[in-house]
């Protein structure tokens, strides 16, 4: 079973860029690698996803190096609304979902 | 497009007891996953149903099962319900069968267990 780990917290003040890293110690070649944000009371919400390499759309980029043993989700100029925890989420077949451990961003003014 | 939804939000059931919460997945999606989160162990994969088959299963006893129906309305059921099992409880879904694809999810329901 993957062991995805994650920090904690962090913070970050706002408009700087802020990277999220997600170490995942056994990932299989065809696991996708998912990122989620969720906020107090509310479900994830997706963010992006990816494979190898790099993946980008409008509100963020994943990296994914390729050992594949750690990803990072960069969110670009961050904003108060950005405040959230972040989940990582690696899965690669049957009884192979787990997500990460959360890291909760603090965006200061 | 609705959203993903799930009943009830909240309940306070005993020691003992069963429970069984329903999904609502989007219109046209037809995999629903169910997830637990406590402040303990974080976001924990119950299990995933596509086209009325579990197709994927966490490390969960027994106790906790789940079906779905052909019109890809999903329920998931507790029976023996213990202290530890209190949580919120989220479903998602999404268009495809793999976990691969974005989830939707739900607000989830905030089983308390007294």
């Amino acid at each position: 079973l993957a062991k995805t780990t994650q920090p904690i917290s962090m913070d970050s003040y706002e408009g700087q860029e802020v990277n999220i890293t997600c170490s995942h110690n056994n990932i299989a070649t065809n696991d996708y690698i998912t990122w989620y944000q969720q906020f107090p009371s509310q479900g994830p919400r997706f963010i992006i996803q990816g494979y190898k390499t790099k993946v980008t759309n409008e509100v963020a980029s994943l990296f994914i190096p390729a050992d594949r043993k750690s990803s990072t989700l960069s969110l670009p100029r961050v904003s108060l609304s950005d405040t959230a925890v972040y989940y990582c989420l690696v899965e690669g077949g049957y009884q192979k979902v787990t997500f990460g451990t959360g890291t909760k961003l603090q965006v200061i003014p | 497009k609705a959203g993903v939804t799930q009943t009830p939000r909240y309940l306070i059931k005993t020691r003992g007891q069963q429970v069984t919460l329903s999904c609502s997945p989007i219109s046209g999606h037809r995999s629903v996953s169910w997830y637990q989160q406590t402040p303990g162990q974080g976001l924990q994969f119950l299990f995933e149903y596509f086209s009325e088959t579990q197709r994927n299963k966490g490390n969960f006893p027994g106790r906790f099962s789940g079906r779905q129906f052909s019109n890809s309305r999903s329920e998931m059921n507790v029976s023996t319900l213990e202290l530890g099992d209190s949580a919120l409880y989220l479903c998602a879904s999404s268009v495809g069968t793999s976990l691969s694809y974005e989830q939707y999810f739900g607000p989830g329901t905030r089983l308390t267990v007294t």
